[in-house]
Formats: C-alpha cells, sequence, structure tokens
C-alpha cells in the first residue's frame, strides 16, 4: 500500500521569504500523481499544485512550486514570497493513475502547519 | 474546477441518532468521494459513491454504519449512523470531473457527537 510522509509537523516563515514543505511517498508504481492541498482554518481543502510522475519538468503555479524526484521519491513544495493569507494545513497527497477496483482514493500525509509571521 | 456545497455545515448529535449529509456539485462529474478528518488529523476516504449503484467502501468502512445515496451525476449523501462520540469528525465530499485527474473538496461539515 502506498504511504506518504510529511516529516515536518509545524513550519514557520516570515512574510515575503522563501518556505519549503517536504513529502515523501512509498510506491511501488510507476505513474502516478501527486498533489498538494491547502486547508485553511475554514477548513476547505484548496488544490494548490499537482504533478503527474510521468512528467519531468517541476510542477509551478505562480508562487508556488515543487521539487519533484521520482528517483528519491520526494516531492516538495517551495512557496516564494510568502503571504500572510499562505497560513495554513498543507497537505501532500498520492493518487493512483491506474482505477483499482473503482479505488481512486487519494492517499494524505499527516499535514504541515504553517505560520506566516508578519 | 468543480464548485462543491455541503448541508449542513455543522451539527451536534445525540448518540444513537443518525445524521444524513449532503453533497451537491455544480457541474456533472464522474466520480464523487467522501473522506473523513478525524480531530487533529489527516483525510481517509470512506467510500467511492458510484452513480445507480452500491458505493465502493475502503477497508474499516461499513455500509450499514455509512450508508452512501448517488442518484444522480452531480448528487451524493453520507448519513452517519447510530453515532458515538467517536464519529466526531469532519466529513468532506470530493468530486473529480471527466476531464481532470484532480479530485476538488466541498467545504466539509463539522459533526460533534454528544
Amino acid at each position: 500500500a502506498q504511504t506518504v510522509t510529511q516529516s515536518q509537523p509545524e513550519m514557520s516563515v516570515q512574510e515575503a521569504e522563501t518556505v519549503t514543505l517536504s513529502c515523501t511517498y512509498d510506491t511501488s508504481e510507476s505513474d502516478y500523481y501527486l498533489f498538494w492541498y491547502k486547508q485553511p482554518p475554514s477548513r476547505q481543502m484548496i488544490l494548490v499544485i499537482r504533478q503527474e510522475a510521468y512528467k519531468q519538468q517541476n510542477a509551478t503555479e505562480n508562487r508556488f512550486s515543487v521539487n519533484f524526484q521520482k528517483a528519491a521519491k520526494s516531492f516538495s513544495l517551495k512557496i516564494s514570497d510568502s503571504q500572510l493569507g499562505d497560513a495554513a494545513m498543507y497537505f501532500c497527497a498520492y493518487r493512483t493513475s491506474y482505477v483499482q477496483g473503482g479505488s481512486e482514493k487519494l492517499v494524505f500525509g499527516k499535514g504541515t502547519k504553517l505560520t506566516v509571521n508578519p | 474546477s468543480a464548485v462543491i456545497s455541503q448541508k449542513p455545515s455543522r451539527d451536534i448529535c445525540q448518540r444513537g441518532t443518525s445524521l444524513t449529509i449532503q453533497c451537491q456539485v455544480d457541474s456533472q462529474v464522474t466520480m464523487m468521494f467522501w473522506y473523513r478528518q478525524q480531530p487533529g488529523q489527516s483525510l481517509t476516504l470512506i467510500a467511492t459513491a458510484n452513480q445507480g449503484s452500491e458505493a465502493t467502501y475502503e477497508s474499516g468502512f461499513v455500509i450499514d454504519k455509512f450508508p452512501i445515496s448517488r442518484p444522480n451525476l452531480t448528487f451524493s449523501t453520507l448519513t452517519v449512523s447510530n453515532m458515538s462520540p467517536e464519529d466526531s469528525s469532519i466529513y468532506l465530499c470530493s468530486a473529480r470531473g471527466r476531464m481532470t485527474d484532480t479530485q476538488y473538496f466541498g467545504p466539509g461539515t463539522r459533526l460533534t457527537v454528544l
């Protein structure tokens, strides 16, 4: 079974600075999807960025980018020019690209709580 | 991306009772899912809601406890039956459209069982 590990329960960053959140995963599959979701206190899960495993190029969405190291099974999230609104829980998630028995479940890490200091 | 709404947003219930949570998507989607997020924890998939047929449950979740319906492509319900304090969690609905591999989430339902 796939597992996702986020080794940093909490992180903090100064406003306008850059922070990197770590995520590692374990799988025997060669094709899959990886996601970062953000959950602010409102509890709405918001997609931050996604990466297809077959793509070598790292995904980028405005101030958010990933460092995808497939061989190392690592998928870190870099937030540049941090803003107060970036404060939230960040969850890394894995999804198989192979639909098995109708399940496309997302496997989540335990999350990293990001605090942004003014 | 799909816009997903859930009702109720929160509720406080007595043990032994049942609560039905509704999930509405603003467009037709291929897949709908129900997740549970226990206090301070990550999300765990309860089941995949299949249109017109029985839901597909993950290990540790059973239909008698969490009956799910999906009568059409945009609507699903999750019932939490015979509740106990251990069922206090946030319950989230998600959906995936036909042309995407991404699941989008509703705002969640915060359930407290006394």
